[in-house]
């Protein structure tokens, strides 16, 4: 199985920093790795597919990079509404992995 | 609008079944592999189980393989998970969701197992 890692586990930040979430794949997933947006008691949200692309409806603020076995997730501004979990995920073949998970904390 | 509507969760005995459903609308159900995801309380995601678009090609995640079903009805644009032999280590929010790239996410419904 391949396993994904996130970094950091939590992070706290404030309302208009730059902030960047990494994740590792434990061997190569091209570019099949997506981003969720998670809220508590609310569903996971989809931001980012193929590694790069911004999900319709998605603000321009967050974008995703990488290819391979690493990939960053990039809030150029923090806003408000942007406190959340983030979960990274590739699907290149079964079985399918999330990351652990990346708490963004207001600091 | 995309939507997905879970429905089916519930509190069941440990060795107990439970069909989970998963309703599409807005969409051509028919053109994409759906699955389902779970979440346990205070925990990450975790994929359980995905369908291809006609339904013939199936995949679970081990801890699930021979106690869940996963099956399609697209003439009703639904989803289904048939959960049998549940065991505590079950209890969690199940999500459908749709596509490869889990682009549309339902709402979640809440199954608890527990004597």
């Amino acid at each position: 199985d391949i396993q994904m890692t996130q970094s950091p586990s939590s992070l706290s930040a404030s309302v208009g920093d730059r902030v960047t979430i990494t994740c590792r794949a434990s061997r190569g997933v091209m570019n099949y790795l997506a981003w969720f947006q998670q809220k508590p008691g609310k569903a996971p949200k989809s931001l980012i597919y193929a590694a790069s692309s911004l999900q319709s409806g998605v603000p321009s603020r967050f974008s995703g990079s990488g290819s391979g076995t690493d990939f960053t997730l990039t809030i150029s501004s923090l806003q408000p509404e942007d406190f959340a979990t983030y979960y990274c995920q590739h699907y290149k073949t079964f079985p399918i992995t999330f990351g652990q998970g990346t708490r963004l904390e207001i600091k | 609008e995309a939507q997905l509507v879970e429905s089916g969760g519930g509190l069941v005995q440990p060795g107990g079944s439970l069909r989970l459903s998963c309703a599409a609308s807005g969409f051509t159900f028919s053109s994409y592999w759906t699955s389902w995801v779970r979440q346990a309380p205070g925990k990450g995601l975790e994929w359980v189980a995905s369908i291809k678009e006609d339904g013939s090609e199936k995949s679970y995640v081990d801890p699930v393989k021979g106690r869940f079903t996963i099956s399609r009805d697209n003439a009703e644009n639904s989803l289904y998970l048939q959960m049998d032999s549940l065991r505590a280590e079950d209890t969690a929010v199940y999500y459908c969701a749709r596509g490869n790239d889990f682009s549309i996410w339902g709402q979640g419904t809440m199954v608890t197992v527990s004597s």
